[in-house]
């Protein structure tokens, strides 16, 4: 396991369309997370997940967007009616945990989305 | 509420030499983390150092080092020897009730040779 995949790296999508990504993060980590990152701007939190739980929901995360992790490994998040404003990178992070060493976040590569 | 905030959204250094990265959060919290994570060009956002809050100690990592002023807010990364490879977006982040990262906009760090 070499760290936190994405798939895919990037989407362009007509505006109204329906978009899934898919995040398989680390074998063992417990906690999965995943942020908003536009141009210019540091990753804002959108949801996470501590094994199959979602226990946080952003309000950025409006009623178009859902997040899943079924079987506590690899979580999807899907946007439905996509609008030109959810053009961004979607970025997935896990972790192990949440206190000492085990708190750091390993971040895939991203999604990049493009509405058109 | 929690707030991040980096007032230098870009900065330059010469290779070899010191620069500080600055960062100021604002939080009622008593106990906390921060974080500097680096995201080079078109690469994925890796860790540089991290501090409990409850540790008076600075952590250090080889070149890269903090200085945390809890009463202040503030935690600025202090990067020595800069290299080339050091070029890179550079974002604060606080980690809140254990569950949510806060981060801040990102500081572009530009190392000349």
């Amino acid at each position: 396991d070499t760290g936190v995949s994405q798939d895919p790296r990037h989407k362009i999508t007509k505006r109204g369309q329906n978009v899934t990504f898919r995040c398989d993060p680390i074998s063992e980590h417990n906690r999965l997370y995943w942020y908003r990152q536009t141009l210019g701007q540091g990753p804002e939190f959108l949801t996470y997940f501590q094994n199959e739980a979602q226990l946080e929901k952003s309000r950025l995360l409006s009623d178009r967007f859902s997040a899943e992790r079924p079987k506590g490994s690899f979580s999807t998040l899907e946007i439905q009616r996509t609008e030109q404003g959810d053009s961004a990178m979607y970025l997935c992070a896990s972790s192990l945990g949440v206190t000492g060493d085990s708190n750091e976040q390993f971040f895939g590569p991203g999604t990049r989305l493009t509405v058109l | 509420a929690q707030t991040v905030t980096q007032s230098q959204p870009e900065m330059s250094v010469q290779e070899a030499e010191t620069v500080t990265l600055s960062c100021t959060y604002d939080t009622s919290e008593n106990n906390y983390y921060l974080f500097w994570y680096k995201q080079p060009p078109s690469r994925q956002m890796i860790l540089v150092i991290r501090q409990e809050a409850y540790k008076q100690q600075n952590a250090t990592e080889n070149r890269f080092s903090v200085n945390f002023q809890k009463a202040a807010k503030s935690f600025s990364l202090k990067i020595s020897d800069s290299q080339l490879g050091d070029t890179a977006m550079y974002f604060c982040a606080f980690l809140y009730n254990f569950n949510k990262f806060y981060f801040g906009s990102g500081t572009k760090l530009n190392v000349k040779p």
